[in-house]
C-alpha cells in the first residue's frame, strides 16, 4: 500500500545512547518532515526537507540531526539520547511545500530511560 | 506570531449528538486550513481541507467545516457523531511565517463519544 513507512514502531533506549529513526515514502512526495507529538503540546516539526537534497530547522531541532538520503528516504537520529526525548515521532511527507495536506507515517513510540 | 487555537481541550459527547470543534488562527493574509483525526493508537489523518472557494468544505466520515474569514475561524462540525468518532482532533493553518510558508498546528481536541 502507498503510503509513509516508519521503523521501528516502538523503542526503549538507555540516556546516552543514539539510534535512528527510519521513514520511506513511496508517493513521489517532495517534501518530508519530521515531528514529535507530547502530551498537551500538540505536534512539533523537528525538522523537515522541502526537497531532495535540503534540509532544515524546525522548531525544536536540538538533540536531533537528519539526512534526506534520497526522494523516498528521510532519516531522523539522535546521537545522545536524553529523557526529554521521550515522545511519540511521526514522519510525514507532501508534494510541494506546505501548501498541501500531509500524508503521515504510523508513529514511533520512543522511551528515554 | 501566528498561532492556532483550538478551545475545547476535552469534549464528551453521546452517541448522534451533533459537534462543533473550534478552530481560530491569528494571521491576516491568505491561509489554508485544515483539520486532522488521530484515531487512539493510530496516525493523523486529513480529514478535510479549505484552499479556495465555497467555504464550506465537505471531508470524509460526514465531517464538515465553514472557513469564515472576517472571525479567523475553522470550525469543524458533525450534525451526529459515533463512538467511532472517538479520537483526537487537530486543526492546522499554512500561512506565511517571516520569508517562508509554515503549517501551524493547534493543540488538539480529545472527542469521547459514549455509546
Amino acid at each position: 500500500n502507498a503510503g509513509v513507512t516508519q521503523t521501528p514502531k516502538f523503542q526503549v533506549l538507555k540516556t546516552g545512547q543514539s539510534m535512528t529513526l527510519q521513514c520511506a515514502q513511496d508517493m513521489n512526495h517532495n517534501s518530508m518532515y519530521w515531528y514529535r507529538q507530547d502530551p498537551g503540546m500538540g505536534l512539533r516539526l523537528i525538522y523537515y526537507s522541502a526537497s531532495e537534497g535540503t534540509t532544515d530547522k524546525g522548531e525544536v531541532p536540538n538533540g536531533y540531526n537528519v539526512s534526506r538520503l534520497n526522494k523516498r528516504e528521510f532519516s531522523l537520529r539522535l546521537e545522545s539520547a536524553a529523557p526529554s526525548q521521550t515522545s511519540v515521532y511521526f514522519c510525514a511527507s507532501n508534494l510541494a511545500g506546505q501548501l498541501y495536506g500531509y500524508t503521515f507515517g504510523s508513529g514511533t513510540r520512543l522511551t528515554v530511560v | 506570531a501566528q498561532s492556532v487555537s483550538q478551545h475545547n481541550h476535552h469534549v464528551i459527547l453521546s452517541e448522534a449528538a451533533s459537534l462543533e470543534l473550534g478552530c481560530n488562527y491569528s494571521y491576516g493574509g491568505t491561509v489554508n486550513l485544515f483539520w486532522y483525526v488521530q484515531y487512539p493508537g493510530q496516525h493523523l489523518q486529513l480529514l478535510l481541507k479549505y484552499f479556495s472557494g465555497d467555504p464550506l468544505v465537505k471531508g470524509i466520515k460526514g465531517f464538515e467545516a465553514e472557513f469564515i474569514k472576517s472571525k479567523f475561524s475553522f470550525n469543524l462540525r458533525k450534525p451526529s457523531v459515533q463512538w467511532s468518532d472517538t479520537a483526537e482532533y487537530f486543526c492546522a493553518v499554512n500561512a506565511w511565517a517571516g520569508n517562508n510558508r509554515k503549517l501551524i498546528w493547534g493543540l488538539g481536541t480529545s472527542l469521547a463519544v459514549n455509546p
